[in-house]
């Protein structure tokens, strides 16, 4: 059963029309990230939220926003997607950080969406 | 600043054959934590195994076997007897304190041929 749900798999938007990706997961994680992948390139961190905290990382850029309505679900909003805005958008989760004590963390990952731009 | 390295783009066996997937990586912390992930074609990344920086001991699954050196810095990975199923997109990572704050190396691509 998918713990870290993302839809949808595939999504095409037009170059400057804004896009909402979504994420959903029924491991009640605090913890909740989004990553951008392009082709054959590593994941990068965009950000990520510890409950309802957020933190975006240094390099990302403004185009991209996110929302945490509640433990369950997390969306990506690009506001004016570029043609270089075009990959893979891979959710994930943990339950805490792993440098708490006592955690044995890991990621879950979503399937990913794949987005185009046209 | 931390960094990973897989050398290795892509890498083609031949079912059964043993492969070893490098990984060397960069940090400055004493603590730190090691990763590796398996992406299908399928796209969704699967937790292999984490290491901590203070366990240096090496670690079987199954046809699955980590051999962690700091002496070297690297934490490479090794599949006896690969299968086709085995084919897919291999990152190693590393954390300092968070696993989703990770640095991912660029990914070995492992083709398994019958």
């Amino acid at each position: 059963d998918a713990m870290v749900i993302q839809n949808p798999r595939y999504q095409v938007t037009q170059f400057g029309k804004p896009v909402t990706l979504s994420c959903s997961q029924t491991l009640n994680h605090n913890v909740m990230y989004w990553y951008q992948q392009k082709s054959s390139q590593a994941p990068k961190l965009l950000f990520h939220y510890y409950d309802k905290d957020f933190n975006n990382e240094a390099d990302t850029p403004d185009n991209f926003q996110s929302r945490r309505p509640n433990t369950s679900f997390c969306f990506l909003d690009i506001r004016s997607p570029g043609l270089g805005d075009a990959a893979m958008y891979l959710c994930a989760t943990s339950k805490t950080f792993i440098g708490t004590p006592g955690a044995v963390e890991k990621l879950f990952f979503g399937s990913g969406t794949q987005l185009s731009v046209l | 600043a931390q960094k990973v390295t897989q050398a290795q783009t892509e890498i083609s066996v031949v079912e059964k054959e043993d492969v070893t997937l490098d990984c060397v990586y960069e940090t400055r912390d004493t603590t730190y934590y090691l990763f590796w992930y398996k992406q299908p074609p399928s796209g969704e990344l699967v937790f292999l195994i984490r290491r901590n920086s203070f366990d240096e001991q090496n670690e079987i699954s199954g046809r699955y076997s980590w051999n962690f050196q700091k002496s070297t810095s690297s934490f490479n990975f090794t599949i006896t007897a690969s299968q086709v199923v085995d084919s897919a997109v291999y990152f190693c990572a590393l954390s300092e304190n968070n696993a989703g704050k990770s640095t991912f190396g660029d990914g070995t691509t492992l083709t398994v041929k019958p």
